[in-house]
């Protein structure tokens, strides 16, 4: 199993520029997530999903998007982009939150950058 | 809403020293405490979990507790080793909300 891999390693945007960060998971998950994290700062959920079809934002959504129309498939879209948007995306997966078992697999990361 | 604080930012420690690292909460109501590991430019990858009914949990070197009266857990690791060097974050999960993250303690282990 590959687990949850993104693409792009890195990328650099100039403002107002858009672009869409990929996350793909062969586990099977239902839950997937997207999360920023800005240096010396935890993670801050941007969205997530609990199915195909199914999202919802998470605590900074304003200026992302996001889409899910295959159960492996959980893509993030930045619509011009901004300064603020400098950071490092990472996308999770989990079977589901219900159980007091269930943990997070991530993804290695996207250094974003926006000039 | 949860809030997760994480002292102290940054430990630096000799090889071979136990150490401990810690991790509040503000609301006890939680599904469960979990500690990842992140590397350098690299994901995080979970080490313990602790559900709420818990009180700690151990893997090898490593032993986390949970104390959901106080607010508190805690990762201890004994003798400490370089290759132990890296960022530990905490993350609470609360029933019916997503997981929250504290902002992390990076630890240097010198040899």
């Amino acid at each position: 199993n590959a687990g949850v891999t993104q693409t792009p390693k890195f990328r650099i945007l100039k403002i107002g520029q858009s672009m869409t960060l990929q996350c793909t998971q062969d586990m099977n998950h239902n839950y997937m997530y997207w999360y920023r994290q800005d240096p010396g700062m935890g993670l801050k959920l941007i969205y997530y999903s609990v199915g195909a079809g199914i999202t919802d934002k998470g605590e900074v959504p304003n200026g992302y998007n996001v889409s899910r129309s295959t159960t492996e498939d959980f893509p993030l879209r930045l619509e011009l982009a901004a300064p603020s948007q400098t950071s490092v995306y990472f996308c999770a997966s989990s079977y589901s939150l219900a159980r007091g078992t269930d943990t997070q697999y991530f993804g290695p990361g996207t250094r974003l950058t926006v000039l | 809403k949860q809030e997760v604080t994480q002292i102290p930012a940054a430990l630096s420690v000799p090889e071979g020293e136990n150490l401990v690292l810690n991790c509040s909460f503000t609301d006890s109501a939680i599904y469960n405490l979990q500690w990842f590991r992140q590397d350098p430019g690299k994901g995080l990858t979970s080490l313990l979990l602790i559900q709420s009914s818990q009180r700690e949990q151990t893997s090898g070197r490593l032993n986390a507790s949970l104390d959901k009266s106080s607010g508190r857990s805690t990762l201890y690791i004994a003798a400490s080793q370089p290759g132990d060097s890296a960022a530990y974050l905490c993350a609470a999960h609360n029933y019916g909300q997503n997981f929250v993250f504290g902002p992390g303690t990076r630890l240097s282990v010198l040899p």
